[in-house]
């Protein structure tokens, strides 16, 4: 089982609707969980950062921990075609600092 | 927000040839990291570069091919060794500043 799951999708959705995007984990150490968006020939950009369990916001997006189901997730409202990239989720577990990546899914918006 | 700016962003290079990749953060950081992103897959991480001592490699990353330097807090170079086509991916520069940043990656091409 990998540490982290992601399905890659790709994910088409109309404009204006509502996404969910969705990561398991098998490490009860991970503590720090976040998403990053990545467009085509770009580098991974931050979107969310959240540690304990619960959900943050911010504008469109909402992150989502549910660490006893070991589970997380992103939502955006409202999707526009902007927000078309490939999302990737990761995890950091510990003093290290490095990240443990999903896949990413990529995410089609149409006008 | 750390901003990570990474060079070259692209290059085709020939087999048994080595390059080097450049990254600078526009604040002190303590902890930099390189990443691989082949094409479709999500980011394997190759070494965390510690300021002032060796760099920690990954399983399956070794020193004489993608050695690291990391001579200030701000500064961080990756060379990749003796190429060949197996190479040929997108190398991220990454910095710890609370959550992890990116810069927007050096696609390389190996022929």
């Amino acid at each position: 089982q990998k540490e982290v799951e992601q399905d890659p999708g790709p994910l088409s959705v109309p404009e204006g609707a509502i996404v969910s995007l969705n990561c398991t984990y098998s490490n009860s150490a991970f503590q720090y969980f976040m998403w990053y968006r990545q467009y085509s020939r770009k580098g991974p950009e931050l979107l969310m950062y959240t540690y304990s369990s619960g959900n943050k916001e911010d504008g469109r997006f909402t992150a989502q921990v549910d660490k006893s189901s070991k589970y997380i997730s992103l939502f955006i409202r409202d999707s526009q075609p902007s927000d078309s990239a490939t999302y990737l989720c990761a995890m950091d577990g510990g003093s290290q600092g490095n990240l443990i990546f999903g896949k990413g899914t990529k995410l089609s918006v149409k006008p | 927000s750390a901003v990570i700016s990474q060079k070259p962003s692209r290059d085709i290079c020939q087999r048994g040839t080595s390059l080097t990749i450049q990254c600078q953060v526009d604040s002190q950081v303590t902890m930099m990291f390189w990443y691989r992103q082949q094409p479709g897959q999500s980011l394997t991480l190759i070494a965390t570069a510690n300021q002032g001592s060796e760099a920690t490699y990954e399983s399956g990353f070794v020193i004489d091919k993608f050695p690291i330097s990391r001579p200030n807090l701000t500064f961080s170079t990756l060379t990749v060794s003796n190429m060949s086509p197996e190479d040929s991916s997108i190398y991220l520069c990454s910095a710890m500043d609370g959550p992890a940043f990116f810069g927007q990656g050096t696609r390389l091409t190996v022929v």
